[in-house]
């Protein structure tokens, strides 16, 4: 069946860095964008970013993470990966990675990761 | 970046009874290709977001027809026609036609 599956939780240091990690199975990689999403506590949900499996040039960050976020595909093993650096208190968060098709109207998203939860303290 | 605006925090709803979540945008979401750029998602506690309308009126896979999308240009409403307790959860829509894409607030359904 399609899924994607997360990598396990993780508890960073502030200043530290995260890489998530997000395998899919089940349909055919190239097809479709993955996108970033996450929620923190008490807050909504908030869209990273999203990339291009065939072309880890195409893609497109939400502003606040420019320069923070790196999201690379590796299509031997369909597996994408997000890694967010200079992590503070505020990126506490659950992580998901989600898929959208290409090239069809719309970005919606219908297959998403269990999510990683990523705690960030001293 | 597009606004979503979502007015309600939360809904108290009683099983069996209809159930209306608006959402709004700060411009917009029609595409030049005439589809409005605006979906909806569940999240219940724990679990993943779950897609259940896309561009605007689509129902997608496996969602019960008991929930509709409507609306156009800058104004939405996801409606559930009778509302059952499996309902509960925080409704969010987002606006995808510009990146960043953009959630609304979220609305978090209450069953009474």
């Amino acid at each position: 069946q399609v899924q994607l599956v997360q990598s396990g939780d993780e508890v960073k240091m502030p200043g530290a860095s995260v890489k998530v990690s997000c395998k899919a199975s089940g349909y055919i990689f190239s097809e479709y964008y993955i996108h970033w999403v996450r929620l923190a506590p008490g807050q909504g949900l908030e869209w990273m970013g999203r990339v291009h499996p065939n072309n880890n040039g195409d893609k497109s960050f939400a502003q606040r993470f420019q320069g923070r976020v790196t999201m690379t595909c590796d299509t031997s093993i369909t597996t994408a990966y997000m890694e967010l650096s200079g992590l503070t208190a505020d990126d506490t968060a659950t992580y998901y990675c989600a898929r959208n098709r290409i090239p069809v109207p719309g970005k919606y998203m219908d297959v998403w990761g269990k999510g990683t939860t990523v705690t960030v303290s001293p | 970046d597009i606004v979503m605006t979502q007015s309600a925090l939360s809904l108290p709803v009683t099983p069996g009874e209809p159930a209306s979540i608006s959402c709004r945008s700060s411009q917009s979401l029609l595409n030049r290709n005439g589809y409005t750029y605006l979906d909806w998602y569940r999240q219940k506690p724990g679990q993943s977001p779950q897609l259940l309308i896309y561009l605007g009126s689509n129902r997608a896979s496996g969602v019960p027809d008991r929930f509709s999308g409507s609306g156009s240009g800058t104004d939405f409403t996801l409606e559930i026609s009778r509302v059952e307790a499996e309902d509960a959860g925080i409704y969010y829509c987002v606006q995808a036609l510009q990146i960043p894409l953009t959630f609304g607030g979220g609305t978090k359904v209450e069953i009474k």
